[in-house]
């Protein structure tokens, strides 16, 4: 069964960092892609940063590119977000988010998500 | 960047009753879009891809088609656990987006 664990939200002031992890099981970590995706109060799905299974590829939303780091530890089966320079804007719920396979860019398994409140 | 509209924003409809949502592309994607569906306080769920594939073990009443700018998502026959809100999203282009979202409610 697949699993997509994740960790390391909470509440942050703005400017500040944050790391948060996603634990996979259950599928071969490194044959797929991951991404992180976020929903803010009042609006829709936003994927913010992308990596491919090797973790040498990655891709960022205007929004994040510049402040957020993805990387991987395919050892670990664990997938990572660093957000540095938080906006009250980043406030979030996120999701890792598991690519269905190399040819269809589309998720299809999520983690429960992880509340990143930004705020002073 | 892609902007994916859906409508309508807001959906009312009775159980067993069916129905229709719509999105639409800024540009032409071909086939690269996919359909899911977030309950509250779940994660969102992938029905469709590819425009008209079911994900595994999704059930038939969901059916998705079009092409290129107009796509539309049909449930058949509303079950109580299909009120939620459905997004679509294009994958033809990074970066990936997804529409605002269709709240589809009990009416």
């Amino acid at each position: 069964e697949v699993q997509l664990l994740e960790s390391g939200g909470g509440l942050v002031q703005p400017g500040g960092s944050l790391r948060l992890s996603c634990a996979a099981s259950g599928f071969t970590f490194n044959n797929y892609g991951m991404s992180w995706v976020r929903l803010a109060p009042g609006k829709g799905l936003e994927c913010v940063a992308a990596i491919n299974g090797g973790g040498k590829t990655t891709l960022y939303a205007d929004s994040v590119k510049g402040r957020f780091t993805i990387s991987r530890d395919n050892s670990k089966n664990t997938l990572f977000l660093q957000m540095n320079s938080l906006r009250a804007e980043d406030t979030a719920v996120y999701y890792c988010a598991k690519r269905h396979g190399d040819y269809y860019a589309v998720y299809d398994y999520w983690g429960q998500g992880n509340l990143v409140t930004i705020s002073s | 960047e892609i902007v994916m509209t859906q409508s309508p924003a807001t959906l009312s409809v009775s159980p067993g009753e069916g129905a229709t949502l719509s999105c639409r592309a800024s540009q032409g994607i071909s086939s690269n879009l996919a359909w899911y569906q977030q309950r509250p306080g779940q994660a969102p769920r992938l029905l469709i891809y590819g425009a008209s594939t079911r994900a595994t073990g999704i059930p038939a009443r969901f059916s998705g088609s079009g092409s290129g700018t107009e796509f539309t998502l049909t449930i058949s026959s509303l079950q109580s656990e299909d009120f939620a809100i459905y997004y679509c999203q294009q994958y033809n282009n990074w970066p990936r987006t997804f529409g605002q979202g269709t709240k589809v409610e009990i009416k």
